[in-house]
């Protein structure tokens, strides 16, 4: 079971905008930076938001990261149809003294 | 270029052994902690453990700690992940995975290798 709540499924049409939501605690998303993972099916994880709202180098800015509390939050605008993947939120936790990952969403674009 | 090469995963019984590699290439291996993360068939991603690019600072999860070592040879750009006692629920694609910024281990995983498959069945 993971400390990090993320629901299970989200869907959009294309060129919709997305919000997947990622619920954790005061040692982990409140204290920690929260970073965003997406997974294509049959790959390896890829960094699409690090520390809460920062996006790398040459993931599309349509991807964008908040966090509020112990809350955070991945918006996905203009969605397309190669944005289909599982996303997964994940931070340190002070707590246990290790990484938590959320459950991961499975993003279908309709 | 980053490069991250995993290896040594395979078929093992309940309470065997299996020793992982992640061969890095194209960055400073000394100067960036590195983790091991895995993932069950259909399921999510799980944090193993982390070692800090000197090898001074290792953390594990409880669901391994006492039973895996993670390890580092910077003289060989490697991270090694030593698992004994394996159970049938270690099964999991292992993935080695580069901390974004150099003396870190709190935060993001910018690089991840491409995964090394550990089945534990008799």
């Amino acid at each position: 079971q993971s400390v990090l709540t993320q629901p299970p499924s989200a869907s959009g049409t294309p060129g919709q905008r997305v919000i997947i939501s990622c619920s954790g605690s005061i040692s982990n998303i409140e204290t920690n930076t929260v970073n965003w993972y997406q997974q294509l099916p049959g790959m390896a994880p890829k960094l699409l938001i690090y520390g809460d709202n920062q996006g790398p180098s040459g993931v599309p800015d349509r991807f964008s990261g908040s966090k509020s509390g112990t809350s955070a939050s991945l918006a996905i605008s203009g969605l397309q149809s190669e944005d289909e993947a599982d996303y997964y939120c994940a931070a340190w936790d002070d707590r246990v003294s290790g990484v938590l990952f959320g459950g991961g969403t499975k993003l279908t674009v309709l | 270029e980053v490069q991250l090469l995993e290896s040594g995963g395979g078929l093992v019984q309940p309470g065997g052994s299996l020793r992982l590699s992640c061969a890095a290439s194209g960055f400073s291996f000394s100067s960036y902690g590195m983790s091991w993360v895995r993932q069950a068939p259909g399921k999510g991603l799980e944090w193993v453990s982390a070692m800090s690019g000197g090898a001074i600072s290792t953390y594990y999860a409880d669901s391994v700690e006492g039973r895996f070592t993670i390890s580092r040879d910077n003289s060989k750009n490697t991270l090694y992940l030593q698992m004994n006692s394996l159970r049938a629920e270690d099964t999991a694609v292992y993935y080695c995975a580069k901390e974004y910024f150099q003396n870190s281990l709190h935060d993001a995983f910018d690089m991840w290798g491409q995964g090394t498959m550990v089945t534990v069945s008799s």
